[in-house]
């Protein structure tokens, strides 16, 4: 079974801070992986997105890893700003036209100032 | 990216009755939608695919009688939840698909929060 897996449940920080994120799959095989940042009450957002032969991708302060043979990823997050309050999901994607995604449950992070 | 509106972004409902909800893809054709339920503090749970021109596809323990889908045409899908009860209060969001096999992408509508009472 497919599986997304992420840690911690949630996560507090004081703002400036840095963070990372973590996110396991047994996604098999794999097209992609996804970051999604989503705020309360709002649809999810993209912020990064890589395929099996990219281990590194940067979005402004968010920078995302991949092991593709451990199959983990992290999420990043440099000098935390109040608005980076959201909860970040992350995404796996088998390729296939059908293409349907597993959805990891998510990390809740709070900034405080 | 793609361009996913949704709407409405709330409602409130009398128990009983039928809802409505709306995902229009507004920069390209849709040929798929997908449409998620998200309960609190919980991921997105995948309802059903929306195909254009032709029958849903739902996941197991939707029903598809309560949940009824239309995808008439390439930029709009509808989902209308009906005879509404309280437990049918959640996040309903829809999702459409875009680029090629490898680096696809779901774009997410804003989302609908739908209580019942």
């Amino acid at each position: 079974k497919n599986q997304v897996e992420q840690s911690p449940q949630s996560l507090i920080i004081l703002e400036g801070k840095n963070c990372t994120l973590q996110c396991n799959y047994t996604v098999s095989p794999f097209s992609n992986l996804r970051w999604y940042k989503q705020d309360t009450g709002r649809g999810p957002v993209s912020l990064t997105i890589m395929t099996f032969s990219e281990n590194t991708k940067s979005n402004g302060r968010y920078t995302a890893t991949l092991d593709a043979d451990t199959k983990q990823s992290s999420l990043h997050i440099t000098a935390s700003q109040l608005s980076d309050s959201a909860s970040y999901i992350c995404v796996v994607s088998a390729p296939g036209g059908s293409y349907i995604p597993t959805f990891g449950r998510g990390t809740s992070l709070i900034v405080h100032p | 990216g793609a361009v996913v509106s949704q709407h409405p972004s709330w409602v409130i409902c009398k128990s009983g009755t039928s809802v409505k909800i709306e995902c229009r893809s507004l920069d390209f054709q849709a040929t798929t939608m997908f449409w998620y339920r998200q309960f609190p503090k919980q991921s997105l749970m995948l309802m059903a695919t929306s195909n254009e021109g032709s029958k849903a596809t739902y996941e197991q323990g939707v029903e598809k009688d309560k949940f009824l889908i239309n995808h008439a045409s390439l930029t709009l899908s509808t989902l209308t939840v009906t005879s509404a009860h309280p437990e049918d209060s959640s996040f309903y969001i829809c999702s459409v698909q875009h680029g090629g096999r490898r680096n696809t992408e779901a774009f997410f509508g804003q989302g609908t929060r739908l209580t019942v009472v």
